[in-house]
């Protein structure tokens, strides 16, 4: 089992809809989780940090639910530009053998189209 | 930008031979760390850099190598190329490393033949 498993889709969206994707990951020692995008052939560029009390950046919502062990990303008002892969990234914490260390999963595409 | 710089932005390579890849970091970043993307992949960690001193190491075998420099620039070697090397190489610097927001560079393409 991968150890942050992400739909891969594509989740194709018409411009101006909602979309939102899960990611869940299996290390309880996870401690900050982040989304990513990363448009074709591109680096991945930081879009957000996910905090417990879920926090919202402008269209963009991001949930952590500790319990069940997922995070979660939700886009309003779908802009073609919004058109990448979203990967999903925890960290943990010092002392553990990871620490340091951004653990992906393979993203998750979406396309909107107009 | 994030003023991380790699190069070269392209490579392609013979299995079997050397290559050297190269990271400036951030200005004010301590830390640099690499990753592997295969296609269709998410990037996978290598290793990580911390004041000149590895400081973690993901699932690569030995013959992927690193060095950090003074200036905290980086380097990636990989002895032994082969064909599942082909992939995008990623370096990202952040300050002190640890679950620090990672900026990662644009990346070098290499394709092993």
């Amino acid at each position: 089992r991968k150890e942050v498993e992400q739909d891969p889709g594509p989740f194709n969206v018409p411009e101006g809809a909602t979309v939102a994707f899960n990611c869940t990951y299996s290390n309880s020692a996870s401690q900050s989780f982040f989304w990513y995008r990363q448009d074709c052939r591109k680096e991945p560029k930081l879009l957000m940090s996910v905090y417990s009390s879920g926090n919202e950046d402008g269209r963009f919502t991001a949930q952590l639910n500790r319990a069940s062990q997922y995070i979660s990303l939700l886009i309003r008002d779908s802009k073609l530009s919004d058109s990448a892969t979203y990967l999903c990234v925890v960290t943990f914490s010092a002392g553990t053998d990871s620490w340091g260390k951004l653990q992906f999963g393979a993203g998750t595409q979406v396309v909107v189209t107009p | 930008e994030t003023g991380v710089t790699q190069s070269p932005t392209h490579l392609i390579k013979t299995r079997g031979q050397q290559v050297t890849l190269r990271c400036s970091s951030q200005s004010g970043h301590n830390t640099v760390s690499w990753y592997q993307q295969a296609l269709g992949q998410g990037p996978q960690f290598i290793f990580q850099y911390y004041r000149e001193e590895e400081n973690g190491r993901g699932n690569f075998p030995p013959r992927f190598s690193g060095l950090q420099f003074p200036n905290y620039s980086s380097e990636l070697n990989v002895n032994a190329l082969e064909l599942d090397d082909s992939a995008l190489y990623l370096c990202a610097s952040s300050l002190l490393g640890g679950g620090e927001t990672q900026y990662f560079g644009p990346g070098t393409r290499l394709l092993v033949l």
